[in-house]
């Protein structure tokens, strides 16, 4: 049962880059035609889908964070991480990693989800 | 963008009686070519991540208690609860997958009256 796990600076300052990775256990990160997600979560608001990283590297991106966001594999220790710049105060939130349910394309609803990680941006 | 919308925003039911919840994408998110509608319901309780109920519209995924039910396509969908339970209170997302970037609704909060 494929797990995963969000990690990371809880707190960042303003105009830094936020950098967090998710660890993933109970199966592989290269599995054929995986989708690999990140999604946040504004305290006391809504879901936000930021984009998503395949086995492959094949990324797609959210337009409202492309030109701030960077989503990457680790394929050796089973992880892919997220790195969004120059964030401010309205990229504070939980942060969600997620596999796409179904291994045969990325249009899948999102299972598992790991716990989330609270970030904060503050000087 | 497709935009998810819910209804209501929150709704309280008493202990073993239905609650509905429903959801409308700005578009339609159902996919001729394999009949099937990329909607998606979760359930998210305070300090917990999100929790996969329903996709595909209507199916349950595995270990959902089946009083939860998931009907509805094109642009028009429902989560029916029946026989809510203590442990169903929870806000409860729509998710569409048809097209990128998704998109959820703002989450109807439910709560035992």
């Amino acid at each position: 049962q494929v797990q995963l796990q969000e990690s990371g600076p809880g707190l960042v300052k303003p105009f830094q880059t936020l950098s967090l990775t998710c660890t993933v256990s109970g199966g592989s990160i290269s599995s054929d035609d995986s989708y690999w997600n990140w999604i946040r979560q504004a305290p006391g608001r809504g879901l936000e889908w930021i984009g998503y990283i395949s086995n492959s590297g094949k990324t797609y991106y959210n337009p409202s964070l492309e030109s701030r966001l960077s989503i990457s594999l680790l394929t050796s220790e089973n992880k892919f991480s997220l790195n969004l710049k120059y964030v401010t105060v309205t990229d504070t939130a939980v942060y969600y990693c997620a596999r796409g349910a179904h291994n045969t394309s990325p249009y899948n609803p999102l299972n598992p989800w790991g716990q989330g990680t609270l970030v904060t941006v503050s000087s | 963008d497709i935009v998810m919308t819910q209804s209501p925003d929150s709704l309280a039911v008493p202990l073993g009686e239905r609650a509905i919840i429903n959801c409308k994408s700005s578009q339609s998110v159902f996919y001729s070519s394999n009949d099937k509608d990329y909607l998606a319901w979760y359930q998210q309780k305070p300090g917990q991540p999100p929790k996969l109920l329903i996709y595909w519209a209507s199916t349950r995924e595995s270990g959902v208690p089946d009083r939860f039910t998931g009907s509805g396509s094109g642009t028009d969908f429902t989560l029916t609860i029946n026989y809510l339970q203590p442990e169903d209170v929870a806000v409860y997302y729509c998710h569409q997958y048809y097209s990128f970037p998704f998109t959820f609704g703002p989450g109807t909060t439910v709560d035992i009256k």
